[in-house]
């Protein structure tokens, strides 16, 4: 079964700054979607940006970035420009490719802090 | 044009009752998810329907949960005999029909038992 860890429980960065947050994976599959999901405290879940393993070229939303790593199993988000809207939980997520194979694998989440 | 619907927002159940949530996927998806987020957790995933079928209940507790995606209607997940290990968030998910990786939540239900 394909597991998503996120290492970082909390960070935190100054308002116009950058940051990363780190996710690695773990499958047997050749081919599959890897997301980014942004949770306010509203509780509302935001599709933040989506890659395809087949794509070598790093997904791009805006301030919004992806470092894939294929062979390391390394998916990260780098938020350019820190905003204070952009304080939220973040998760990163897994689905397989294909027929009935539809249910994301979550990791655990990254609470993001913006300090002004 | 609304998004996933869910309700109620927040549920309060005593041990013992039961809990019904509601989910209105947005209008036109015939695939419909449930996840549950316990507190400081990620989701995990629960029940994968169609319309009047149960597609993945993999990730269903093998007793007291239920779930249903009728012709006509929300789709429902039904807890029995709630326990105080059953509060959590519990999202719903719709996405069109076919092999689209675009889902779009529902702001979820927060179940609390007391």
């Amino acid at each position: 079964a394909q597991t998503v860890t996120q290492s970082q429980p909390e960070m935190s960065v100054q308002e116009a700054e950058t940051v990363t947050l780190s996710c690695t994976y773990d499958t047997s599959e050749s081919d599959y979607y890897l997301f980014w999901y942004k949770q306010p405290p509203s509780r509302q879940m935001i599709l933040v940006i989506r890659q395809e393993a087949y794509k070598q070229q790093n997904a791009t939303e805006n301030r919004f970035s992806v470092n894939f790593q294929k062979a390391a199993k390394s998916f990260s988000l780098k938020i350019s420009d820190s905003q204070l809207g952009d304080a939220a939980m973040y998760f990163c997520a897994y689905r397989s490719l294909g027929g009935g194979a539809q249910k994301l694998v979550f990791g655990q989440g990254t609470r993001l802090t913006i300090n002004p | 044009n609304a998004g996933v619907m869910q309700n109620p927002r927040h549920l309060v159940r005593r041990r013992g009752q039961e809990a019904r949530l509601r989910c209105s996927p947005v209008k036109g998806h015939s695939h419909v998810y449930w996840y549950r987020q316990l507190p400081e957790e990620g989701l995990k995933f629960m029940v994968y329907l169609q319309k009047e079928n149960i597609i993945d209940e993999s990730g269903m507790p093998k007793e007291r949960f239920s779930a249903e995606f009728p012709k006509e209607g929300p789709s429902i997940l039904r807890i029995q005999q709630v326990v105080r290990g059953d509060s959590a968030a519990y999202f719903c998910a719709s996405s069109p029909s076919g092999d689209n990786y675009g889902y779009t939540f529902g702001s979820g239900t927060r179940l609390t038992v007391v």
